[in-house]
């Protein structure tokens, strides 16, 4: 089945930096890749929509310069947080949809704990 | 207002009884009803449901979807401790490259 690979599983950073995750759909080609966040005991709300070769869809309530999103490759997406916060702490998850309309499927999540 | 609503919110069960987890959205722009099972992780897929009245099965577990109703049911019998999770609901919407609306999610505890 398909399989969408998310990395890094972890990281930790100084308030301040730029965290960069990367979300890659294995064995199929996705020119629409999804961003969520998830906040401990909450659920999964999306971010943005990221399309192949063009801008971000981001929802509202989200701040296009602070989520950066590049999805350069039908196999790559990547959201990098820049001047990260203690406040954006919290497990980003990605999703790409198969081939023939099939259900998403999602990366491991990253977790990310900014000090 | 929630446009997914998962009840209830936290489940304890003991191992062996059969459960029910209810999710009832709002019909804007309906496509399809999923449902995800999330331990530590991502969440994984179970189960699609795009037809009233038809149910999908998978092992010990199964889904019905109500579109006039507007809601879904998530079956799980002879639960095992392997079964407890967050179990969530989510709908999908409009022409397919749409990112899924989330319920909060069904905590389940399956106790040995």
């Amino acid at each position: 089945g398909a399989v969408v690979s998310q990395h890094p599983s972890w990281v930790i950073c100084k308030s301040g930096t730029s965290v960069k995750i990367e979300c890659r759909s294995l064995d199929f080609q996705a020119t629409t890749m999804f961003w969520y966040r998830q906040f401990p005991k909450q659920s999964l709300m999306l971010m943005a929509t990221s399309n192949e070769g063009s801008k971000a869809t981001y929802e509202q309530g989200v701040e296009k310069d602070k989520f950066l999103i590049n999805h350069a490759s039908l196999t790559l997406s990547t959201l990098t947080v820049t001047s990260a916060h203690p406040e954006d702490s919290s497990f980003y998850i990605c999703s790409a949809r198969g081939p023939y309309s099939s259900p998403l499927h999602f990366g491991n999540g990253t977790r990310l704990t900014v000090t | 207002e929630d446009k997914v609503v998962q009840s209830p919110l936290s489940l304890v069960v003991h191992e062996g009884d059969t459960v029910t987890l209810n999710c009832s959205y709002e019909v804007t722009n309906f496509r399809s009803l999923l449902w995800y099972k999330q331990e530590k992780k991502a969440p994984t897929f179970l189960f699609m449901l795009t037809s009233s009245g038809i149910e999908k099965k998978s092992g010990r577990l199964s889904s019905i979807l109500d579109k006039k109703e507007l809601f879904s049911i998530l079956n799980i019998t002879a639960t095992q401790t392997g079964d407890s999770a967050v179990y969530l609901c989510a709908k999908g919407s409009g022409g397919g490259a749409d990112g899924l609306t989330f319920g909060k999610g069904t905590h389940l505890i399956i106790q040995p």
